[in-house]
């Protein structure tokens, strides 16, 4: 079965650090780019950034509010992605999934159609 | 604010048909054939239900169908079933950092 479990949420306080990791089993990890994206408490999707595989040159991109405080990074040898938040504000309070695309055929669908998703993990920032 | 438009809600009775829009700009929606579905139930999350502007993922029902004319996307649901109540949101690849924005979101209730 094709799953990512997310792991790592809490409370923190606004300026602290948070890493999330995001563990993948049932495909092919090291081939995927996989992606962040959060949904602040009844409100909507919101894109947080993304990591290529190590085979298409392993970059990331960020969303401008994140940029500069959070750090996507994977470790293929584990299945496991991480996020590492700093500087985390209020506005960062979120339910954060991770989340992948497909191939069909020669065409990837990375950046454009996430069809695996994890369940989540409760980010809380407050003082 | 969300970087595309979708209405808050809609909605509509068993057995009809409704649309929901999504609007956005030539640098996302009407730049590419990249626009995607996902329907969310209250404390799951989202799953894929189009992309690339009009492909269904196998498995969802033919019911649901996408299309596009300039910047706006829309989503159709024909046969309107009490499950199909949920969040709806629309996403388009963007030309700019941010490379995907997502819509705002529409809340769904079959009456």
């Amino acid at each position: 079965e094709v799953q990512l479990v997310e792991s790592g949420g809490g409370l923190v306080k606004p300026g602290g650090s948070l890493r999330l990791s995001c563990a993948a089993s049932g495909f092919t990890f090291s081939n995927a780019w996989i992606t962040w994206v959060r949904q602040a408490p009844g409100k909507g999707l919101e894109w947080v950034g993304r990591i290529k595989s190590k085979s298409d040159g392993g970059t990331t991109d960020y969303a401008a509010p994140v940029k500069g405080r959070f750090t996507i990074s994977r470790d293929d040898s584990k299945n496991t992605l991480y996020l590492q938040m700093n500087s985390l504000e209020t506005e960062d309070t979120a339910l954060y999934y991770c989340t992948t695309g497909f191939c069909s055929g020669v065409t990837c669908h990375y950046d454009d159609a996430f069809d695996v998703w994890g369940q989540g993990t409760m980010v809380t920032v407050f003082s | 604010q969300s970087a595309l438009t979708q209405p808050a809600s809609v909605s509509g009775s068993p057995g009809q048909s409704i649309t929901i829009s999504c609007t956005g700009t030539s640098s996302d929606v009407g730049g590419y054939n990249y626009v995607s579905w996902y329907q969310q139930h209250p404390g799951k999350a989202p799953k894929l239900m189009i992309y690339e502007v009009t492909t269904r993922p196998s498995g969802v029902p033919d019911r649901f169908s996408g299309s596009k004319s300039g910047n706006t996307a829309s989503l159709t649901i024909s046969g309107l079933q009490a499950e199909d109540e949920a969040d709806y949101y629309c996403s388009s690849y963007t030309r700019s950092t941010t490379l995907v924005v997502f819509g705002g979101g529409t809340q769904l209730t079959v009456l």
